[in-house]
């Protein structure tokens, strides 16, 4: 079936710090892939996209690029911010499976002052 | 911009009672989808619905059911409630749209207690 896997967290880093938050999947086809965001007591954001082979997604700062050859969409930030703090999900749909997202285990980033 | 609207926001139940968790999606959009998210644990798909219509079912438990109604809200009931179905439950919605990705919107969900 359809799965996705993210490096396990905590993550600390101090700001401006580099990020940088694996992301593989496995699925039929070629699935859109998706970044969302949680912070503290909210739902989830949608924080970037990518629904193609090669495409980049980005957001606030972020990017990732869909990469098919790796299966990966590895999440980036040049220089966090302590506003950055929250639990970030990866998740893909798989389009011959409908419309539901499968998502990874989230991460969580903990920026330092 | 009006955002998928969920209640309660919290809700306090004990074991074997139900639950009624409600949700009403952006305005135009047509769909629906219900996630659960254990503690620590990523959200995973229950059920959706397409113009009032089930859609899609993931690993809902028989003892839940859910609906959406004409105005396009959509309810999530909960019976006989165990204490494994604490979690916070997401609804999100998207607008159908040939061709396009359907981005899907999340409320900022119920978290359910049982005790």
């Amino acid at each position: 079936g359809d799965s996705v896997t993210q490096m396990e967290g905590p993550v600390t880093l101090s700001e401006e710090a580099f990020l940088t938050i694996n992301c593989t999947y496995t699925a039929t086809g070629y699935p859109s892939l998706f970044w969302y965001v949680q912070y503290p007591g909210e739902g989830l954001q949608l924080l970037l996209k990518a629904t193609k082979a090669d495409d980049k997604g980005s957001n606030k700062g972020f990017e990732a690029t869909y990469r098919k050859e790796t299966t990966s969409f590895h999440l980036e930030k040049g220089s966090v911010q302590v506003s950055d703090s929250a639990v970030y999900f990866c998740a893909l749909r798989a389009k011959a499976a409908g419309n539901k997202l499968t998502f990874g285990g989230g991460t969580r980033v903990l920026v330092k002052p | 911009a009006a955002g998928v609207i969920q209640s309660p926001r919290h809700l306090i139940k004990e074991k074997r009672e139900t639950a009624t968790l409600k949700c009403y999606p952006i305005p135009r959009h047509d769909t629906v989808y219900w996630y659960q998210q254990g503690p620590g644990q990523d959200p995973q798909f229950l059920i959706s619905f397409y113009e009032k219509m089930q859609s899609d079912k993931g690993s809902i438990p028989d003892r839940f059911s859910a609906q959406q109604f004409s105005d396009y809200h959509s309810e999530l009931n909960m019976s006989s409630l165990e204490l494994g179905d604490s979690a916070l439950y997401f609804c999100a919605s998207s607008r159908y749209d040939s061709g396009k990705e359907n981005i899907q919107y999340f409320g900022a969900g119920t978290r359910l207690s049982v005790l």
